[in-house]
């Protein structure tokens, strides 16, 4: 257990479907992040908030909302999602607001879209 | 373009030792992180070198050469549990963690 929790670890969805990923980290932490983890390639960072205020977008497509209504969660809201989306989403939390900080991870999501 | 190169698999045998490289290309550096993935379970972090040289920890050591580039993850006596992917992540002059694909690392008894 790293102190991060995920929920749910396995989601199908169809396309047109709406559905949430929910992070949870218990570390107090002040600075979480999103990855996709697709098979073979590196871990793509997607967004990032420090002390509850985004920082950082990396252009990632609008069927991708993230929110963070206070330091201990974390949610990415997902919405009319490609097949190309499926991959494991990945939840990290770190001390601080730099990645100079070690970054702790949650379990992930295995996300599956029809 | 930035970018890490690690092996895609490796195999291995139990009690033996492995070494895992990490080449890469970046724009500056801040540091490179090494993180072991378990199928199906969250990356977690394995050491972190900002300056040249070996550190050790445990079973495990992780070297550093700025000047090459490279770096690589020494893992003695292995053991079954040790099967797992490795991750190398590194810090660009921005502090963009900048990810490698990871080596998937099989153990054989």
């Amino acid at each position: 257990e790293t102190g991060v929790t995920q929920t749910p670890r396995h989601l199908v969805m169809g396309m047109t479907n709406k559905k949430s990923l929910k992070c949870e980290q218990h570390l107090g932490h002040n600075a979480m992040y999103w990855y996709k983890q697709s098979a073979k390639k590196p871990l793509e960072l997607m967004f990032v908030y420090s002390l509850e205020e985004r920082v950082e977008n990396n252009s990632v497509p609008s069927r991708f909302s993230p929110e963070c209504p206070n330091s201990s969660h974390l949610f990415l809201h997902l919405h009319t999602l490609q097949p190309e989306d499926s991959a494991l989403y990945l939840c990290a939390s770190s001390p601080g607001g730099t990645v100079t900080d070690t970054q702790y991870f949650g379990p992930g999501t295995r996300l599956t879209v029809l | 373009g930035q970018n890490i190169d690690q092996p895609t698999e490796m195999t291995a045998t139990e009690g033996a030792i492995v070494q895992i490289n990490c080449t890469y290309q970046t724009s500056g550096f801040n540091g490179l992180f090494w993180y072991q993935q378990h199928a199906g379970e969250a990356p977690t972090f394995l050491s972190y070198n900002v300056l040249d040289g070996l550190e050790e920890k445990g079973r495990f050591s992780s070297f550093l050469s700025r000047s090459k580039g490279y770096s690589y993850l020494l893992l003695k006596e292995l053991q079954m549990k040790d099967s797992a992917s490795y991750l190398c992540a590194v810090l660009d002059s921005n502090y963009q963690l900048i990810w490698g694909a990871g080596t998937k690392l099989i153990i054989k008894p």
